[in-house]
């Protein structure tokens, strides 16, 4: 069955502390691996968009990395502004290219 | 990137009335949208993907009859909650497939259902 599973489901973190989200899937033909950020009470803002094992993006304090079983969203020196919650989505062949999604990791970064 | 609307984002209504939400892709054509829903501290659940032009697909689960979806044009597709009950009150987000070397989904603000 596919899966997609997202860990930890909170993580609180000090300014400045670096760490890493974790998006682990079992899908047959990924077509791609989505990162979403999601504010309270407001829709998932594109992050980035992983295709193949071996590459990484990369956006501010944000790098998202992938291999072929998971992906990883490291987050360098945080700022409390990096607060929320980061949401892992991944599209399929077998699932007719539907997006499955993650239930997150809510990210808090104390001052 | 490109820019989805939803309207409206609050909506308060009783039980039994039908409501209807708008999702616009303002910068660009979308011919597919899809519409979640998403309960506190929960995952986006697929509810069905808006076709232009042709019938909406639902996920299994998910009554036709009580969400009805219109994909009237390239920039607008519509939920309604028909007869609507308090356990419809959720948060509903639609999104855009934009296609091309990078196909992604952009989503809308949400648009926040409760139902006396």
């Amino acid at each position: 069955e596919d899966q997609v599973t997202q860990s930890p489901e909170a993580l609180r973190l000090q300014e400045g502390e670096s760490s890493s989200l974790n998006c682990s899937y079992t899908v047959s033909g990924l077509r791609g691996l989505f990162w979403y950020r999601q504010d309270p009470g407001k829709g998932p803002e594109f992050l980035f968009t992983l295709y193949s094992a071996g590459e990484e993006k990369e956006k501010e304090r944000l790098k998202a990395t992938l291999t072929k079983k998971e992906s990883f969203l490291h987050i360098t020196a945080p700022k409390p502004e990096d607060s929320a919650t980061y949401l892992c989505a991944v599209q399929a062949t077998s699932t007719g290219n539907q997006f499955y999604f993650g239930t997150g990791t809510s990210l808090t970064v104390i001052p | 990137g490109a820019v989805v609307s939803q309207h409206p984002s609050r909506v308060i209504c009783k039980s039994g009335t039908s409501v209807k939400i708008e999702c616009r892709s303002l910068d660009f054509q979308a011919t597919t949208m899809f519409w979640y829903r998403q309960f506190p501290k929960k995952s986006l659940m697929l509810m069905a993907t808006s076709n232009e032009g042709s019938k909406a697909t639902y996920e299994q689960g998910v009554e036709k009859d009580k969400f009805l979806i219109n994909h009237a044009s390239l920039t607008l597709s519509t939920l309604t909650v028909t007869s609507a009950h308090p356990e419809d009150s959720s948060f509903y987000i639609c999104s855009a497939r934009v296609n091309g070397p990078q196909e992604t989904q952009y989503f809308g603000p949400g648009t926040r259902l409760l139902v006396l």
